[in-house]
């Protein structure tokens, strides 16, 4: 079975920095994958990784440890056209992917 | 180039009926996908094709059924609606099934059951 937890919601401020979280417990792994979210659109991709270490793209960023079942999405510099929300999904063995709920963001002016 | 499209976007339907979403890809991806969101439980996998003429069964298959006649088309269809079938449904590609591919998603379809 597959086990994805993230929170469900964050809010910030404008220009901040927001880290979200991302805990898995899968069978088998080929990778994690951050997708954005803005409501009532398709998710469209944000990020994958598969080796430990964080892999920068511009003002979004992800981490991941293996060995900790653990990823995180680092948003900088926010803007308002980053609320949305953001789902973590894992690649299990098939590379089918699992989802988490998903964590919906909030920036305020 | 329209990508991944969906239809339709929206449907009211009554229980007990039979009801095909639609999608198509013009990507010439390998691997298709639906997949159903709900409130709370996220993206969840129904069915999947990694490449035409062959499907497999996901997380929540049951009521659903698919077909890949061809590497463009990819239906799904609900042969007896229920309402626990009320669900935004998502049809996905990915150049094919493993590594990193990402994968593009469509529009959705708004489906009620009542």
């Amino acid at each position: 079975g597959q086990n994805i937890d993230q929170p469900t919601e964050m809010t910030a401020t404008e220009g901040a920095i927001v880290q979200i979280n991302c805990t898995y417990q899968t069978s088998g792994f080929n990778g994690l994958f951050w997708y954005q979210q803005h409501a009532g659109e398709a998710p469209t991709f944000l990020s994958y990784n598969v080796l430990d270490g964080l892999e920068e793209k511009g003002r979004f960023s992800s981490f991941l440890s293996r060995s900790k079942g653990y990823s995180y999405l680092l948003l900088k510099e926010l803007q308002m056209k980053d609320s949305a929300s953001y789902l973590c999904a894992v690649s299990d063995n098939d590379y089918k992917l699992s989802f988490g709920a998903g964590t919906t963001v909030t920036v305020r002016a | 180039i329209a990508g991944i499209t969906q239809a339709p976007t929206s449907q009211i339907l009554a229980a007990g009926r039979r009801m095909t979403l639609r999608c198509t890809q013009d990507m010439r991806h390998n691997a298709m996908y639906w997949y159903r969101q709900d409130l709370g439980l996220g993206l969840r996998l129904i069915h999947y094709s990694n490449t035409a003429g062959t499907t497999g069964k996901g997380e929540v298959p049951d009521g659903y059924s698919v077909s890949r006649a061809n590497t463009d088309d990819f239906p799904l269809t609900l042969a007896s609606a229920v309402p626990s079938q009320t669900s935004v449904y998502f049809c996905a590609s990915s150049v094919s099934a493993g590594g990193g591919n990402e994968q593009f998603f469509g529009p959705g379809t708004r489906l009620t059951v009542l």
